[in-house]
């Protein structure tokens, strides 16, 4: 039973455009939610985060909103850049709970 | 370097032996957390440990895996007697121990275990 899901295995996206990274989850004691991303052979790395109090976090070219009724967030990367071709994954967590549920990762590749 | 750091980045098993991973914390951290990837999958939870203490162990397999975080030295994953479906990408990641709010967890570059 997967608790966060991301349904899009792929996106390519055109240099300069916006990158929309979608994401689901099912648990409603979810209140943490994190973006990593990842290239091959390396560890995940984090990008941002949002608190279930807030909708929307900003950071510089990232920015990851969130809509608790319909257990959905997004990320969203402007412009793209090359650099940004890599794996991204949606995790989510409970503040009672320490560990992180990942979804399956959408890879994105930015096209020149 | 101040990451978490894993060793060995490759580790290669036949089936039946023992296979042990390594995991030093970032500076200052000490939680310890250990994830494990298969193939075109997620990262799935499999172990949280404090020093000397196992948190939470509800991802962990019931047989054949381990792990301690002793006082002094690194975090180890133990996998006995392994499989070919053990064969997949570990990766630990660490965390402060004054969690004031949220804060991520940060990330290895991960052991990719390899049964033949």
């Amino acid at each position: 039973d997967q608790q966060v899901k991301q349904n899009s295995p792929s996106l390519s996206v055109q240099e300069g455009r916006i990158s929309i990274l979608n994401c689901d989850y099912t648990n409603s004691m979810f209140d943490y939610f994190l973006w990593y991303k990842k290239y091959p052979a390396e560890g995940p790395t984090f990008l941002i985060s949002i608190s279930s109090i807030k909708d929307k976090n900003e950071d510089g070219r990232f920015t990851v909103f969130l809509n608790k009724s319909a257990k959905h967030l997004s990320l969203h990367i402007v412009p793209s850049q090359p650099g940004d071709s890599a794996v991204y994954f949606c995790a989510a967590s409970e503040v009672r709970d320490d560990k992180i549920i990942f979804g399956k990762g959408t890879r994105l590749h930015i096209l020149p | 370097n101040a990451g978490v750091m894993q060793n060995p980045r490759h580790l290669v098993r036949r089936r039946g032996q023992e296979a042990r991973l390594r995991c030093s914390p970032m500076k200052g951290h000490s939680h310890v957390y250990w994830y494990r990837q298969l193939p075109e999958e997620g990262l799935k939870f499999m172990v949280y440990l404090q020093k000397e203490n196992i948190i939470d162990e509800s991802g962990m397999p019931k047989e054949r895996f381990s792990a301690e975080f002793p006082k002094e030295g690194p975090s180890i994953l133990r996998i006995q007697q392994v499989v070919r479906g053990d064969s997949a990408a570990y990766f630990c990641a660490s965390s402060p121990p004054n969690r004031s709010g949220n804060q991520p967890q940060h990330f290895g570059d991960g052991t990719r275990l390899s049964i033949l």
